[in-house]
């Protein structure tokens, strides 16, 4: 079964480091989203991606944050400064191009960001 | 707007039926979605429902429908261990063009007792 990947699965960086997180969407999806969930808290949505633009981002991805659909695969999330609050699960999503499929949107597992 | 849930956990004996619900108060909700997430996971699609249907029908899953009370349940029929995690509702407005966040609720921790 097709699934979005994620890596690296934890990510350790010092405050103020410049991080990269790494997503491999499902192959034929045109839709593509970040969101993190803080320890115990709910997913939040950060940004959304298509047709090789950001379609929607909310208040949480500022100057500090960017995505890149650097080739025809992945779909990174660069945080330039990294703060302490950034420590959260980081989760990438797809979804697909037909109206109900691109409703749906598929996980990957998460990268745990720890920022120290 | 805010997507929320009734109650933070819930205990359902090995074979019982499981109702978790969620209360939404975003008007311009079409779609809802039920996420389940396992520990350590990212969340897994469940089932989903348009704001045009009342009820609908998966695989010892259903998901119902109020638009008058904003309100919608997710059923577990003869839940198992295995259904054992965290469960979400999220909602999004149907869009024709761009990509659309969804909103998650709190989530409901849903424990399976032997």
């Amino acid at each position: 079964e097709p699934e979005v990947t994620q890596t690296p699965s934890h990510q350790v960086t010092q405050m103020g480091q410049e991080v990269i997180l790494r997503c491999v969407p499902i192959s034929n999806h045109l839709y593509f989203y970040w969101y993190r969930q803080i320890l115990g808290q709910k997913v939040e949505f950060l940004v959304s991606f298509y047709n090789n633009e950001i379609s929607e981002k909310s208040e949480i991805f500022d100057d500090q944050f960017s995505v890149e659909r650097p080739d025809g695969s992945n779909f990174t999330l660069k945080i330039r400064s990294t703060k302490l609050e950034d420590s959260a699960m980081y989760f990438c999503a797809s979804s697909g191009g037909l109206p109900r499929a691109k409703n749906i949107q598929y996980f990957g597992a998460g990268t745990r960001l720890s920022v120290l | 707007e805010s997507v929320g849930l009734h109650l933070p956990t819930l205990s359902v004996q090995e074979g019982d039926n499981s109702i978790i619900n969620c209360a939404y108060s975003n008007s311009a909700s079409d779609y809802f979605i039920w996420y389940k997430q396992e520990s350590g996971k990212g969340p897994q699609f469940i089932i989903d429902i348009r704001s045009n249907m009342d009820k609908r029908q998966g695989q010892r899953v259903t998901v119902l429908l109020n638009k008058t009370v904003k309100h919608l349940s997710l059923q577990i029929a003869a839940t198992q261990p295995g259904d054992s995690a965290v469960y979400f509702c999220a909602e999004t407005p149907i869009s024709s063009g761009s990509a659309r966040q969804l909103t998650f609720g709190s989530g409901t921790q849903l424990t399976v007792l032997p």
